[in-house]
């Protein structure tokens, strides 16, 4: 894998569904995987930032994993809510620069 | 948390003219701030790595003597546009770093160019 890649592309839930999204990234000379959340007219917010393989983030309903050997990071909304409508970008960091996906739209119906 | 701000946040300017937009780190100081560009339906690629007091680095195929950058203080990184055109219509975004690993983005420049 060159480049970042996200899947799916968007997604529409219901409000109470949980639901995941893929972050793919080269595992050669990996420094970090980040993941924002960002909303239409606002900056984008980071949501996490992981290092080691096989770390496990959780940050209220949304956690993320990482396995750099594959190149591979999940992304997991429990119980999603309508204000978590978003783009959720990662990013895979290497040698001080950014590379992000073109990102998951999140849509989440009442 | 860190606090990055973007002026302005959008801009119509006619082809032929240079754009400046600034990116502010409000409550932190940063050598170092990343200037991106998104097309739409695309994702952000990185332009240049604007290094407080030195020159920037550029990615490839991004002009450098088309997108000026300076870095003339901790907490200031413009980036001139000059003589634009309508391709180079795009959302601009700049970020720092607030720490080792924490990476915060300003809102973003809207430029359109007619």
């Amino acid at each position: 894998i060159l480049n970042v890649e996200q899947s799916p592309q968007s997604l529409h839930v219901q409000e109470g569904d949980s639901t995941n999204f893929t972050c793919s990234f080269p595992s050669s000379n990996f420094y970090a995987l980040h993941w924002y959340r960002w909303e239409t007219a606002k900056s984008p917010e980071a949501l996490f930032v992981m290092t080691l393989n096989g770390d496990e983030k959780k940050k209220g309903r949304i956690s993320a994993t990482l396995n750099t050997k594959e190149g591979y990071s999940y992304l997991y909304i429990k119980g999603s809510q309508p204000e978590d409508s978003a783009t959720y970008l990662c990013a895979s960091e290497d040698a001080g620069k950014s590379t992000f996906g073109d990102g998951t739209t999140l849509t989440v119906k009442p | 948390g860190a606090v990055v701000s973007q002026h302005p946040s959008w801009v119509i300017c006619k082809s032929g003219t240079s754009v400046k937009i600034e990116c502010r780190s409000l409550d932190f100081q940063a050598t170092t701030m990343f200037w991106y560009r998104q097309f739409p339906k695309q994702s952000l690629m990185l332009m240049a790595t604007s290094n407080e007091g030195s020159k920037a680095t550029y990615e490839q195929g991004v002009e450098k003597d088309k997108f000026l950058i300076n870095h003339a203080s901790l907490t200031l990184s413009t980036l001139t546009v000059t003589s634009a055109h309508p391709e180079d219509s795009s959302f601009y975004i700049c970020s720092a770093f607030g720490s080792e690993y924490e990476q915060y983005f300003g809102p973003g420049t809207r430029l359109t160019v007619t």
